[in-house]
């Protein structure tokens, strides 16, 4: 069984600042990790996944996430904010036949 | 190159119907896989096929039900539909190369069951 929790719902950061949006996830098989972006009046767009090998796994549009074990997270980080990445933000647990999603992560970022 | 195209876009059904939408990945990508999107259960994976496989399944009912044809065009089937099954259904085509997967979701097929 797998579950996903991200912490905050909403989080707002000032422009040039650090994004940092939290995700934690349980599983009881090594997991898929993801990390999904909607932006207003677009489609979801994958930003990156973690399978198995380095645990920092880069993405689009300047994201990154590391996986860690033993914290059972995979915490989104960009290091300066941009407006343009005002969206929703989702992670996701994926393997053992499944795939669960976060309740996703509103992003506002402030001139 | 056009991107993943979902048909219909809109679409209204009663209760105790069957609907089926359509999904016509990127031309090349042999993965697609299904999502559902409600204000209260947020995205839910549905299933996933590859090569006219499903590969993998999420914790749906038996009504809800999918194929891949052996062009990658997938198609979702849900029976005896519920107001419940009201949602956005997304479907996403996938392509891994060197290690790298890319994923690209279509604009989704919005139900609405009365």
């Amino acid at each position: 069984a797998q579950s996903v929790t991200q912490l905050g719902s909403h989080v707002s950061v000032s422009e040039g600042a650090l994004v940092l949006l939290r995700c934690n996830y349980s599983s009881s098989v090594p997991p898929y990790l993801f990390w999904y972006v909607q932006y207003p009046n677009q489609g979801l767009q994958l930003l990156l996944k973690y399978t198995t090998g380095a645990t920092l796994v880069k993405g689009i549009n300047g994201f990154e996430a590391e996986f860690k074990k033993s914290e059972t997270s995979f915490h989104l980080t960009k290091p300066s904010a941009h407006m343009s990445d005002a969206a929703e933000y989702f992670c996701a647990v994926g393997g053992d036949n499944d795939m669960r999603f976060g309740a996703g992560t509103r992003l506002t970022v402030k001139p | 190159k056009a991107g993943v195209t979902q048909t219909p876009r809109y679409l209204i059904k009663t209760r105790g119907q069957q609907v089926t939408l359509s999904c016509s990945p990127i031309s090349g990508h042999r993965s697609v896989s299904w999502y559902q999107q409600t204000p209260g259960q947020g995205l839910q994976f549905l299933f996933e096929y590859f090569s006219e496989t499903q590969r993998n399944k999420g914790n749906f009912p038996g009504r809800f039900s999918g194929r891949q044809f052996s062009n990658s065009r997938s198609e979702m089937n849900v029976s005896t539909l519920e107001l419940g099954d009201s949602a956005l259904y997304l479907c996403a085509s996938s392509l891994r190369l060197g290690g790298q997967e890319t994923q690209y979701f279509g604009p989704g097929t919005r139900l609405l069951v009365l």
